[in-house]
Parts: C-alpha cells; structure tokens; sequence
C-alpha cells in the first residue's frame, strides 16, 4: 500500500508569511507524528496525535507553530509569521497505533526554506 | 546536502567490511531504542530497535547492542554493501504515553566504497 505522503516536496517562502504543510498517513494508522529536521541535525520532535487524545503538543518550539488532525487521518502542520530559523526539513510519520515497540513510517518530507 | 557532512560524524569502510556505529543515550528512564537509516531525500527508515531488558537483538545483517551500564548502543553491520551508504541515527523513548516522542541522535553518515 502507499506510505506517508506529505506535500509540497519543497516550499519557498517570505519572512513573516505563513505556510501549511500537509501529512497523509499510512491508511489505518491511528498515531501521527511531526518531526523537524535541520541540516546536519537530528530529528526533533514537535506534536504527536493518537486517535481521539489530546495531542502532546509539547514538542512545538513557539505558539507560531500549529497542527491539526482532520478526521482522525490528513494533519496540517501551519507555522505563522516565518522566520529564517523555521527553515528545515519537516517530517511526518504514523505508526499502527501508538503503542511501544511499533514501527513509525516516515514521509520523505516538506523542505522549508524561509528567505 | 554535502555540507551535512560537514558536522556529522562519518565511517568509511570497504564493500564487504563489517561496520559498527557508536551512540551515546542520554536518559537513563529510556527503555526503547531504534536504529534507522536515512538516504538522501528521503525519510528515516526503520532498521531494528531493542528494549532496554536486552542487551542484544539480531536481524538480517544487523545486530544492535545496549550497554545500559554506560547508556550506550551500537549498530553493527555484517557485509556492509554500497547500499548500505546513508546517515543512521540512534533514537530513544523514554516511555510514558507518548511512544513516538523519540529523541534522536545527531547521525553518522556511513559511506561504503566499492
């Protein structure tokens, strides 16, 4: 079956503007997760959805960054007002059911870059 | 791209050559360990993950180790092949209810040479 999606594959944007990136998770997987990466860095994580809980936004580096969950499937990740630092490689995984021991499948991820 | 070499560790080896790759946790709590591969343009992908009441795991080619002792694990793989060239990183969970809050090392770019 087809993996995560996300979209767009690239996105170039102003200083200050705001942008949406979008995740498709595995059909049936209930547990999403957004990760950052930047350059020469490891991933860093931001939000975790499973199912109908309350998601652990703890991971959000400011209140600039959002996300939502639509019908428990399609997330948006929106980071207002951009800036240069926001730049970076936006990862989206989902996994079975958010449990220990699963497997997280990733996306190929949005390339941000904030000029 | 290549400036990530610049700041990542990096392993050459041969075509053929065994390979070990080091990671250093930092959370004693941790009791969930993963090691994943990521090529260039691509997203992490899984490899093989340990829990912290083991001390070794085996898969296809690969084999990890936990040392909870001095928090550190490592990744070894047997015959390593020119696909095998990627970063890997080491990730942690340190339980609780969020399972996919992992925290992730910075990498090691492997390159193998034919």
């Amino acid at each position: 079956g087809a993996g995560v999606s996300q979209s767009p594959s690239n996105k170039v944007t102003e200083k200050g503007k705001d942008v949406e990136l979008r995740c498709d998770p595995i059909s049936g997987h209930t547990a999403l997760y957004w990760y950052r990466q930047s350059l020469g860095q490891g991933l860093e994580f931001l939000i975790y959805f499973q199912g109908n809980s309350a998601p652990d936004k703890s991971g959000l580096p400011s209140d600039r960054f959002s996300a939502e969950r639509t019908g428990g499937s399609v997330s948006t990740l929106t980071i207002q007002r951009t800036q240069q630092e926001d730049s970076a490689v936006y990862l989206c995984a989902s996994s079975l059911g958010g449990t220990v021991g699963e497997k997280l499948f990733f996306g190929s991820g949005t390339q941000l870059s904030v000029l | 791209g290549e400036s990530v070499g610049l700041h990542l560790p990096t392993l050459s080896v041969q075509e053929g050559d065994n390979s070990i790759i080091n990671c250093a946790y930092s959370n004693s709590a941790s009791d969930y360990f993963i090691w994943y591969k990521q090529e260039s343009g691509k997203g992490p992908q899984f490899i093989i993950d340990i829990r912290s009441n083991m001390d070794k795991r085996q898969g296809q080619r690969v084999t990890v180790l936990l040392n909870k002792t001095v928090k550190h694990l490592s990744l070894q793989i047997a015959a390593t092949q020119p696909g095998d060239s990627a970063v890997y990183f080491c990730a942690e969970n340190a339980g609780g209810t969020s399972y996919g809050k992992l925290t992730f090392g910075q990498g090691t770019i492997l390159t193998v040479h034919p």
